[in-house]
């Protein structure tokens, strides 16, 4: 069965500072990948996505990047963070089918 | 483009109560629908979903039926329990639109609260 993971599950990072939050995905092969951003008591905002190795589309404009360097791996960085970064960061995958499986989340505060 | 819309929250109900959460949608194609529910600090758990029209999702007593001459996917649930409280999301997939991309559209979400 596939299962995917997110680390960490929590962080607490100054303004300013860079940020690395990673997602793998297990038990499938070449799976469409997904960022998402939830801000509190808000819905989802969808950040990235990628259909595959070394491509990636954007959603809305920021300070914030998505790589997948390898096939069941998404990394979601930013060089410098800015308040409005806080919130849950959350990544999900999806084949075959069109429902998408999300992870458990990271929490992000930045102060 | 595509959009849903989702009954403004939040609703709380007794124990026992029936539960309806509305669900209307816009899209230029025929979307694959769905329900996901979020437990406090957790991630999205697909509950739900219809891949064609008057196709009825059903899983853990909840209930949707996919109405196309309506727009609409409702939730339903005959008998609520406490364990029930999350977030629900009712969400679509429009593969016109979307294309290989797969990417879902979301309702703003709809808190429920079940008291004892």
């Amino acid at each position: 069965s596939q299962t995917i993971h997110q680390w960490p599950a929590t962080l607490v990072q100054p303004v300013g500072s860079p940020l690395s939050l990673e997602c793998t995905v297990e038990g499938t092969s070449n799976p469409n990948l997904y960022w998402y951003r939830q801000a509190a008591g808000r819905g989802l905002q969808l950040l990235f996505y990628s259909v595959g190795i070394g491509q990636i589309s954007s959603e809305v404009p920021q300070n914030l990047s998505a790589s997948r360097p390898q096939d069941r791996q998404f990394i979601l960085s930013s060089k410098k963070l800015l308040l409005s970064d806080s919130g849950f960061y959350l990544c999900a995958w999806t084949k075959g089918g069109y429902e998408q499986y999300f992870g458990p989340g990271t929490r992000l505060t930045v102060t | 483009g595509d959009s849903v819309t989702q009954m403004e929250g939040p609703v709380t109900l007794s124990e026992e109560a029936f539960l309806t959460i509305n669900c209307t949608y816009t899209a230029t194609g025929y979307p694959s629908l769905f329900w996901y529910v979020q437990y406090p600090g957790e991630g999205l758990q697909l509950l739900l979903k219809a891949t064609k029209a008057d196709d009825k999702g059903s899983n853990k007593g909840f209930e949707a039926t996919y109405r196309k001459e309506t727009t609409s996917f409702h939730l339903e649930k005959g008998s609520v329990q406490v364990s029930d409280s999350a977030v629900y999301f009712c969400a679509l997939s429009d593969p016109s639109s979307s294309g290989s991309a797969r990417q879902l559209t979301f309702g703003s979400g709809t808190q429920l609260t079940v008291l004892p």
